[in-house]
């Protein structure tokens, strides 16, 4: 019941595309959905949040789609870019003293130039 | 503000050996997670602390596996008697709040030959 599942595992896509990362939870109890950004050797850095009494949050070219019923949500890039290449790591967790984050298991973006 | 930095980036133990991964957090920041990311998988929770307490360390082996936040210096996850599978990227978060946003440090690769 703890499992975030994401798709694809990899993602090509041509600079300008819009390429989307879709992931599922299964734990009501989740209230907090962000996402992460990691390039090779580096830490995980957030890119964008959502809380599950919005539908959609955007911040610059990202967007995250929410859809509370299917328990399931989703991060758009618009006007990807090659930059943007990195694995994206959706994750999940619910209020309370500790907010231990369950990670998604990836997806490897790559935006050709 | 320096974000969260983690020592040393590399290491590398031979089986039976201790492994000691140091975390210092934001500045501002007492509450602190580790997290594991095994190659190919994302990130899997290990253990919550706040200074010189455990609040959950759920995700952690019981055996050879201990962690702890002085009131004084970093955290510091240590690994006793390792073994190739404890071989990964050991990461460290920080948060100001225990709701809050958390930042990840650069992480420590761990090689266990």
């Amino acid at each position: 019941q703890q499992q975030v599942k994401q798709s694809p595992q990899s993602l090509i896509v041509q600079k300008g595309g819009i390429p989307i990362i879709n992931c599922a939870y299964e734990n009501t109890a989740f209230d907090y959905f962000p996402w992460y950004q990691q390039f090779p050797g580096k830490g995980p850095a957030l890119l964008i949040a959502i809380r599950p009494d919005v539908s959609e949050k955007k911040e610059g070219r990202f967007t995250i789609s929410f859809n509370k019923s299917a328990k399931q949500f989703s991060l758009h890039i618009m006007d990807s870019q090659p930059g943007d290449s990195a694995t994206y790591f959706c994750a999940a967790s619910r209020s309370g003293s500790a907010r231990q984050l369950t990670f998604g298991s990836g997806t490897q973006l790559t935006v050709l130039p | 503000n320096a974000g969260v930095m983690q020592n040393p980036r590399h290491l590398v133990r031979r089986r039976g050996q201790e492994a000691r991964l140091r975390c210092s957090p934001m500045k501002g920041h007492s509450h602190v997670y580790w997290y594991r990311q095994l190659p190919e998988e994302g990130l899997k929770f290990m253990v919550y602390l706040q200074k010189e307490n455990i609040i959950d360390e759920s995700g952690m082996p019981k055996e050879r596996f201990s962690a702890e936040f002085p009131k004084e210096g970093p955290s510091i996850l240590r690994i006793q008697q390792v073994v190739r599978g404890d071989s990964a990227a050991y990461f460290c978060a920080s948060s100001r709040l225990a709701a809050d946003t958390q930042y990840f440090g650069p992480g420590t690769r761990l090689t266990v030959l």
